[in-house]
């Protein structure tokens, strides 16, 4: 079975950083490109950002590029977000999720909530 | 970016009744569509992809159509468990984008 676990979210002031971790299990997770989507409060859905399944190709939205960075341990089996100058938009539930080969995503994470206010 | 608009935001229904949602793109991504439910504080779970394809597990009532700009996502005989967000993604461009998402509730 296919499992993927969020941690790290929490509340945070403006300007602070916080790195949310996925745990991942069930898959060849080395081989699997993964992405972070988010949903504001009330909100659509939105991707983030992605990482090949080696690591060697990020890729990052406007909103959070410079901020944000995608990494992952296969080692581990674990992907990663670190979050820097975090702002109040950024307030979310953060999932991780595995890309499917042609595209959509496939499975989804519990997603970890990230609260961003003074 | 490839802009995704979903029709209409709510839809209200009796159960047993058929609904029919509908996603449309701003430029065409051919049937790179996705359909992802998502229930009050879970996780969305994919419905269907290739704009038509069911996912695994997924009933036979939901069906989906379309290509280029416009899809729809067609429930047939909604039941309780039924009633719930459902968003339409696209994977044809970059960034990958969703629609606002439509709510399916009980009339």
């Amino acid at each position: 079975e296919v499992l993927l676990v969020e941690s790290g979210g929490g509340l945070v002031q403006p300007g602070e950083s916080l790195r949310l971790s996925c745990s991942a299990s069930g898959f060849t997770f080395s081989s699997s490109t993964m992405h972070w989507v988010r949903q504001a409060p009330g909100k659509g859905l939105k991707y983030i950002s992605g990482i090949t399944g080696d690591g060697g190709t990020t890729h990052y939205t406007d909103s959070v590029q410079g901020r944000f960075t995608i990494s992952r341990d296969n080692s581990k089996n674990t992907l990663y977000l670190q979050m820097s100058s975090l702002r109040v938009e950024d307030t979310a539930v953060y999932y991780c999720v595995i890309r499917h080969t042609i595209g959509y995503y496939e499975h989804w994470g519990q997603g970890s909530l990230v609260t961003v206010s003074s | 970016e490839i802009v995704m608009t979903q029709s209409p935001d709510t839809l209200s229904v009796s159960p047993g009744e058929r609904a029919i949602l509908s996603c449309r793109t701003s430029q065409t991504i051919y049937n790179n569509l996705a359909w992802y439910q998502q229930k009050p504080g879970q996780a969305p779970r994919l419905l269907l992809y290739g704009a038509s394809t069911r996912a695994t597990g997924v009933p036979a009532r939901f069906s989906g159509s379309g290509f280029g700009t416009e899809f729809t996502l067609t429930i047939s005989s909604l039941q309780s468990e039924d009633f719930a967000l459902y968003h339409c993604q696209q994977y044809e461009g970059w960034p990958r984008t969703f629609g606002q998402g439509t709510k399916v509730e009980i009339k």
